[in-house]
């Protein structure tokens, strides 16, 4: 089935570091990929995402890239701040039919924490 | 703007007291599922609907029902709350299956 493995975390920066958190998948066919954030107690916001290889999600300063070659979708930003402390999920969706249609596969989720 | 609300945000029940947590969309969207999270842990899909069509995951227990009046509103029941229930519940919506899903705020459940 499908799966998606993130990085282990947590994950503790200081203001202006770089960031990257990697995300890997595993699934048949071409899925949509996704990155969400979740601030403390808050429902998931979709940050970006990346319907076909080679496309690049960008949003606020994060950016994604599609690799069908690397099966994976590797979250950066050049220039962290605090406010950007939250909880990030890599998800995939598959886009064709059977069992898993229309359901979202997470990953396990990355705790970044970004100190001044 | 166009969004997904849940309410309330915060919701208190006695263990065995049945509770009803609900959701609205002003998106138009024709799927609306309802996830449960607990901690920092990935959310775990119960259920969803497309249009009024229900589509029950297979290890949701029985205890967990849902309603789709309309297409706006979505409803979680949850029957006889145990302990374990306590959780956040998150509500969310997509335009359809293959496409991106939106989410609430959620809704934090305490189980007493």
């Amino acid at each position: 089935g499908d799966s998606v493995t993130q990085m282990e975390g947590p994950v503790t920066l200081s203001e202006e570091a770089f960031l990257t958190i990697n995300c890997t998948y595993t699934a048949t066919g071409y899925p949509s990929l996704f990155w969400y954030v979740q601030y403390p107690g808050e429902g998931l916001q979709l940050l970006l995402k990346a319907t076909k290889a080679d496309d690049k999600g960008s949003n606020k300063g994060f950016e994604a890239t599609y690799r069908k070659e690397t099966t994976s979708f590797h979250l950066e930003k050049g220039s962290v701040q605090v406010s950007d402390s939250a909880v990030y999920f890599c998800a995939l969706l598959p886009n064709a039919g059977g069992t898993s249609y229309g359901k979202l596969t997470f990953g396990q989720g990355t705790i970044l924490t970004v100190h001044p | 703007d166009a969004m997904v609300i849940q309410n309330p945000r915060y919701q208190v029940t006695q263990f065995g007291k049945p509770v009803t947590l609900s959701c609205s969309q002003t998106l138009n969207h024709n799927v609306m599922y309802w996830y449960q999270q607990k901690s920092s842990q990935a959310p775990k899909l119960l259920f969803h609907y497309y249009d009024k069509d229900f589509n029950n995951e297979a290890d949701t227990p029985d205890n967990f029902q849902s309603r789709r009046p309309n297409t706006s509103f979505c409803f979680l029941d949850i029957r006889s709350p145990g302990l374990g229930d306590a959780a956040m519940y998150l509500c969310a919506t997509s335009r359809e299956k293959a496409y991106e899903q939106y989410f609430g705020p959620g809704t934090r459940l305490t189980v007493t």
